[in-house]
């Protein structure tokens, strides 16, 4: 595609809920990057995949949250249980190559998750 | 565990001001990124710095990666209103908190 997409755009759910969040990266794109942003804060790290390989999954809060690219393209993260501090915007990126950063890591319009 | 430390957090100043944003950290990053965020829009790469005391110029914004890789600045020559937003640095997967600018004209 042109760029980096996300679905839905927005969110409300009840506390407890389960939610998933897509993220279609730009074709062809090796390296795709999951953050949390709080507003006028920057991102926060979650996950990352290279391929349908998860890479690092540090920045996950704890095991409510989860994430799969199983073809190497499309991704989703799924919140189980969801409680009202997990409300906040979701963005995903995604680059040409798993290198080094001197390639541009290209955003999303992100995914707003409001957790009554 | 690498952090990055931007300052100001808000910087509100008048059409043609000059101003400096920072960025600093006490690890050493193989590179730097600034990133500027307008509401409701996702991040947008504006440079990325590899090199110990290497400086970017892009049109009106200077950037420049310290010595030692521990820290960088971004510089901004006569504000224009357009300039408002978010301003980010980063080092890989690790992004600083931002600096807020408003440009008032």
């Amino acid at each position: 595609g042109a760029g980096v997409s996300q679905s839905p755009r927005y969110k409300v759910t009840k506390r407890g809920q389960d939610v998933a969040l897509r993220c279609d990266p730009i074709s062809g794109h090796v390296s795709l990057y999951w953050y949390r942003q709080a507003l006028g804060q920057g991102p926060e790290f979650l996950t990352y995949f290279n391929y349908e390989a998860q890479q690092d999954k540090s920045g996950l809060p704890n095991d409510r949250f989860s994430a799969e690219r199983p073809e190497g393209s499309i991704s989703t993260l799924t919140i189980q249980r969801t409680e009202q501090r997990d409300s906040a915007m979701y963005r995903c990126a995604s680059r040409s190559s798993g290198g080094a950063w001197g390639e541009t890591q290209y955003f999303g319009p992100g995914t707003r998750l409001l957790v009554l | 565990t690498q952090l990055l430390e931007q300052s100001p957090q808000f910087l509100s100043i008048q059409e043609g001001e000059n101003l400096t944003v920072y960025c600093n950290s006490s690890s050493v990053f193989s590179s730097l990124q600034w990133y500027r965020q307008e509401p409701g829009e996702g991040p947008v790469l504006l440079v990325t710095v590899v090199t110990g005391g290497e400086v970017k110029k892009l049109k009106r914004l200077t950037f420049q990666f310290g010595d030692a890789r521990k820290d960088s600045s971004l510089h901004i020559t006569a504000a224009q209103p357009g300039d408002t937003g978010l301003y980010l640095c980063a080092g890989g997967l690790v992004f600083g908190a931002g600096t807020i600018l408003r440009v008032k004209s």
